[in-house]
């Protein structure tokens, strides 16, 4: 059974730009949250999605963004990237509560 | 809003021996899980043991093991027979049983390094 499939592993941007982060979950899984990891902050919420629909959103500028499709694989959007957005964006997919699995995540770097 | 505290940033153990690890959390409801996950220097995120907030005993997974103190809110994990590989971040995390709205989301600690000694 696959597990949770995030590209790409590493990103280096520069600022200003805009970038789209992708994450296949676990065949059957119609949830799909997404995660920033910063040392200074830790693990910070960004959203999540459910059958195509998002279901919650966490504390982040608009500048964040992302969608979900049919076949329930995800995007996530940065668009005018800062400086602190530098960070290993972590995604899970799961099935019910408690089911979380994650991928390795992609490392992001705003220069 | 529920909160998760790691207040040990690092900890290290000889191989072989026993270790535990702290976190308490704050939180307003009764029904809740939470969750030990581990994290490698591969990067990803892997669930160690878990917790139903209305189940008495403790969770148990082979040399892994909590001590959950619901009304201290006190959720400390307990690594026996300490192995090189369990060298890594080591987060606690809170999960509201209620399934609406701003619920829908891993409530996270800040991390203990675990640094294991041959």
């Amino acid at each position: 059974k696959a597990g949770v499939t995030q590209t790409p592993r590493y990103l280096i941007k520069t600022r200003g730009q805009q970038v789209t982060l992708s994450c296949s979950p676990i065949s059957g899984h119609r949830s799909v949250s997404w995660y920033q990891q910063t040392p200074g902050q830790g693990l910070q919420f960004l959203f999540e999605y459910f059958s195509e629909t998002q279901r919650n959103k966490g504390n982040f500028p608009g500048r964040f963004s992302g969608r979900q499709f049919s076949n329930s694989r995800s995007e996530m959007n940065v668009s005018t990237l800062e400086l602190g957005d530098s960070a290993l964006y972590l995604c899970a997919s799961s099935l019910g509560l408690t089911g979380y699995t994650f991928g390795s995540g992609t490392r992001l770097t705003v220069v | 809003a529920q909160t998760v505290t790691q207040s040990q940033p690092e900890m290290s153990v000889q191989e072989a021996e026993t270790v535990t690890l702290s976190c308490t959390y704050d939180t307003s409801e009764s029904d809740y899980y939470l969750f030990w996950y581990k994290q490698p220097p591969s990067r990803q995120m892997i669930l160690v043991i878990r917790q139903e907030a209305y189940k008495q005993q403790n969770a148990t997974e082979n040399r892994f093991s909590v001590n959950f103190q619901k009304a201290a809110k006190s959720f400390s994990l307990k690594i026996s027979d300490s192995q090189l590989g369990d060298a890594a971040m080591y987060f606690c995390a809170y999960r509201s049983r209620t399934n609406a709205g701003n619920n829908r989301k891993l409530i996270w600690g800040l991390g203990t390094s675990l640094g294991v000694n041959p």
